[in-house]
């Protein structure tokens, strides 16, 4: 079973920001969060993933709350192309896919 | 370098018939994971292969499923007398060594049982 919880769609304005939440009550002390897309027809995509601090890459932010209970994936200038299934996954021998959250980047 | 790849790219089988489904990781990748994705669900996990390990089959819906990975390389995922629910995308994914490395997915084979 999936043990993160998110919202099963959003909509963001091109060019915004898009902050994805996810929510991960029950995560365990050594289990990372990880985030992977998936766009219309194709594999899933890794896009970063984080134990305890903030991370950031060329891709997208992830920010961890102090708790860990909550993260949210942030990207910072949404175009269309990042219209996506976006799949958050906590594990640290294990991951398994939840439903994610399909996120509509719209002109 | 060369991604995941899958074969056949689409296959389109009567019920009750066995297919196979191939997949290529990436070389060197010793991790390598199957998937099942249904229209319009999010992906079910199946089995995952690591070096010479036992390989954990812990999502398997049943036992008609079964899969197996010759050389530490090339696996192939059997299904057995297919259902018309067996109809979905199947996903092969590789990471280079642990269930926590970054997994890289091949294009899928679209499964349809008529």
């Amino acid at each position: 079973d999936a043990k993160t919880t998110q919202p099963p769609s959003m909509d963001c304005a091109e060019g915004r920001a898009a902050n994805l939440p996810c929510n991960h009550s029950t995560i365990s002390g050594n289990e990372y969060v990880y985030w992977y897309r998936q766009i219309h027809s194709q594999g899933p995509q890794y896009i970063i993933h984080g134990l305890k601090n903030n991370e950031t890459n060329e891709m997208a932010s992830l920010i961890i709350t102090e708790d860990r209970k909550s993260s949210t994936l942030i990207l910072p200038h949404a175009t269309l192309r990042d219209t996506a299934v976006y799949y958050c996954i906590v594990g640290n021998n294990d991951m398994r896919f939840g439903a994610g959250t399909r996120l509509t980047v719209k002109p | 370098g060369a991604g995941v790849s899958q074969s056949p790219s689409n296959k389109v089988t009567e019920k009750g018939k066995d297919v196979e489904l191939r997949c290529d990781p990436i070389s060197g990748h010793t991790a390598l994971y199957w998937y099942r994705q249904s229209l319009g669900q999010g992906l079910e996990f199946l089995i995952y292969f690591q070096g010479n390990s036992a390989p954990d089959k812990s999502g398997l819906p049943s036992d008609r499923f079964s899969a197996e990975r010759t050389g530490g390389s090339v696996s192939t995922l059997t299904i057995q007398r297919t259902q018309q629910e067996d109809s979905a995308v199947y996903l092969c994914a590789s990471s280079h060594s642990g269930r926590l490395d970054e997994q890289f997915f091949g294009p899928g084979t679209r499964l349809t049982v008529l």
